[in-house]
């Protein structure tokens, strides 16, 4: 079944600076990636997701980028801000099935430093 | 629109004892799944549901039982809930297949096993 590894754990950046997260995902059949934020006591929300057919894409300071071939995903946050700290998970599926699930990775915890 | 509904928010439960977690939403989704998260280990899929009347196992799904007699409802029974099973538990529906996108969370439910 489809792994997902996520790194790093946990990341600490200065405000104003970039932040990025890292994804591997196993399952060749993936074609759908979304990223998560999860805020204290809440649900994860979703930030941002790419689908195969694209390398990358951006919302505002938001940015993601696929390499299929490497079966990486990233996740680049530009110019953070104090309410960028979070909990950010991303996520593989395939839209092929119906049946097709979610998997997720194990989250990286970010603080930003004021 | 409420979105995805929980409850309760918090439980604590003895050894031994059952209950169900509840999970409602108003979007009409027919793919809807049980997550539990664990500190350092992310979101791992306990059961999901891809219609009224079909359910499957995710990565966890031992201790838990789940039945889908409605588009709305998927609760989530722990049949006699162990110290293992506590955890922060969420419910999420999204459109399932080529439609698939966004998963859409509970607020979360905090159970305790003493």
């Amino acid at each position: 079944g489809e792994n997902v590894e996520q790194h790093p754990s946990t990341l600490s950046v200065q405000e104003g600076d970039s932040a990025v997260i890292k994804c591997t995902y196993s399952d060749s059949a993936s074609n759908y990636f979304p990223w998560y934020k999860q805020e204290l006591g809440k649900g994860p929300q979703l930030i941002i997701d790419i689908r195969s057919n694209v390398g990358e894409k951006k919302d505002q300071r938001i940015a993601v980028t696929l390499n299929k071939t490497a079966k990486h995903f990233s996740l680049h946050i530009t110019e953070t801000q104090p309410e960028d700290s979070a909990v950010y998970f991303c996520a593989a599926s395939s839209t092929y099935s119906s049946a097709s699930k979610i998997i997720f990775g194990s989250g990286t915890r970010l603080s930003i430093r004021p | 629109n409420a979105g995805v509904t929980q409850t309760p928010k918090f439980q604590v439960l003895k050894t031994g004892q059952s209950m169900t977690l509840q999970c409602a939403q108003d979007m009409n989704h027919e793919y809807m799944s049980w997550y539990r998260q664990d500190p350092g280990m992310g979101l791992r899929l306990i059961h999901y549901s891809v219609g009224a009347g079909i359910t499957d196992q995710g990565e966890v799904p031992n201790g838990y039982n789940v039945s889908r007699s409605t588009t709305e409802d998927f609760p989530l029974r722990l049949l006699s809930a162990a110290p293992s099973q506590t955890s922060v538990y969420f419910c999420a529906s999204r459109e399932p297949g080529q439609l698939s996108g966004e998963a859409f969370f509970g607020q979360g439910t905090r159970l305790t096993v003493v």
